[in-house]
């Protein structure tokens, strides 16, 4: 079974501080996602990586960065924390090999992050 | 522009009651999958869908691709059902996924 595995389910952080959200997989995939999850909006991709070291940004990137230094661990970065980041982040990944089972994203269980 | 809508938005039914999720979407797609969220927001892939017709125990669900809509059906329906169901498709050869804003379904006991 695929695992996707988020560093902490809830996390309380004040404005302006910096943020480190860690996401690990156990699948040898080469794609990795970050979302956020705000009620009535849907899932939002903020960034992807295809491999490690490279990113590519998502629909809503504005306040965030990644770091991918080994294939198995995203991390999701927000420099400077805002009330407006209060949300659920969910990470996933994917194999990049062209086949069914190649297409399919596992999710990790979500960190509810509150900023105040 | 790109769509993913699904519909109803809201389903309240009784347990048993079999039920119809729809995901209309604007464009061909490499990849369509549904999922399916709990209560405590983990989600659970259900099918990898980009046409034809799966099933799995209680669930199946059919793509017809040609005319750009996914359903997924849910019969006797079990409190363990509850959830929000998303629908997402990648429309370019991307790995990225469009969502659904997901149909909310509460079964009652």
């Amino acid at each position: 079974d695929v695992k996707v595995t988020q560093s902490s389910r809830y996390l309380v952080k004040r404005t302006g501080e910096k943020v480190f959200l860690e996401c690990v997989q156990d699948m040898d995939h080469e794609n990795m996602f970050w979302y956020r999850q705000d009620p009535g909006l849907g899932l939002r991709l903020i960034y992807f990586s295809y491999d490690v070291k490279m990113k590519e940004k998502g629909d809503i990137p504005e306040g965030y960065s990644v770091s991918r230094e080994k294939k198995e661990r995203f991390s999701l970065i927000l420099e400077s924390a805002s009330t407006n980041q209060t949300s659920m982040y969910l990470c996933a990944s994917s194999s990049a090999v062209r086949g069914e089972a190649s297409y399919e994203q596992y999710f990790g269980p979500g960190t509810r992050l509150t900023v105040t | 522009g790109i769509q993913v809508e699904q519909s109803p938005p809201d389903l309240i039914l009784q347990e048993g009651a079999n039920s119809t999720l729809r995901c209309n979407f604007s464009d061909s797609v490499n990849n369509l999958q549904w999922f399916h969220q709990n209560p405590w927001g983990q989600l659970i892939n259900l099918f990898y869908i980009p046409s034809g017709t799966k099933q799995n125990g209680r669930l199946s669900a059919t793509t017809v691709a040609t005319e750009r809509y996914s359903l997924l059906y849910i019969s006797s329906s079990q409190t363990t059902d509850s959830g929000v169901y998303f629908c997402a498709v990648e429309f370019q050869s991307n790995y990225q996924l469009i969502w659904g804003a997901g149909t909310k379904l509460i079964i009652k006991p």
